[in-house]
């Protein structure tokens, strides 16, 4: 089946540790998206890749940062997690940028910082 | 810019009772509407959308929902709900002017009593 895979599912890092997290999709779409989602909170898109071109969104602290090395992957690091980045981070595809397209989800990674 | 408002944070029904989650959206034109579920550690499926046509859409897993332009709404129903409903929901609209991206709201729970 196609999906999008997202891995570790929980992840456990140190306060100022970098952490890297992964997404991958099988469905050969063009865009990817990072969203960040805390408890009982609405997902907070921090930012989308269309193809090769990355769009940051402008509240997106700089800590985080994200690569798409091809089209099945994407890669969101954190380059020094507080400990208000906790969260659940979802990765999400869609075959392109029109309105009416709907988004699948991954799982998500739950990150926990200590 | 378009939002999404979910009036009600938190719904308790009973197993076999009929459903109405509430969405009430902001967009100066024609919005692209979505519900989507996220069970607990999951991402989130698309349930049903809406861009055009018919105003009474159906979904899977039984699902409903309502375009009324009237009212900037797009109320979701279920007839009679089942235990594995039990879960959030959000609902979402994308516009033509913020390429493709959706704006989500801040979810409803979903409770299922026996």
């Amino acid at each position: 089946d196609a999906m999008v895979i997202q891995n570790p599912r929980y992840q456990v890092t140190q306060f100022g540790k970098p952490v890297t997290l992964s997404c991958s999709q099988t469905l050969n779409h063009n865009v990817m998206y990072w969203y960040q989602q805390k408890s009982s909170q609405a997902p907070k898109l921090l930012f989308h890749y269309y193809d090769k071109d990355f769009n940051n969104e402008a509240d997106t602290p700089d800590n985080f940062q994200s690569r798409r090395p091809n089209t099945s992957f994407c890669f969101l690091d954190i380059r020094s997690p507080g400990l208000g980045d906790a969260a659940m981070y979802l990765c999400a595809t869609s075959r392109d940028r029109r309105p009416e397209g709907e988004q699948y989800f991954g799982p998500g990674t739950r990150l926990t910082v200590t | 810019a378009q939002s999404v408002t979910q009036p009600d944070i938190h719904i308790t029904v009973s197993e076999g009772a009929s459903l109405e989650l509430r969405c009430n959206y902001s967009y100066g034109a024609t919005p692209y509407l979505f519900w989507y579920v996220q069970s607990p550690g999951q991402g989130l499926q698309l349930l049903l959308k809406y861009f055009s046509g018919d105003t009474l859409v159906q979904g899977i897993k039984g699902f409903e929902a309502e375009f009324k332009r009237s009212q900037s709404s797009f109320n979701l129903r279920k007839p009679s709900v089942h235990w594995s409903d039990a879960a959030e929901y959000f609902c979402a609209v994308g516009a033509n002017t913020n390429a493709g991206k959706s704006t989500f709201g801040d979810g409803t729970t979903l409770t299922v009593k026996p």
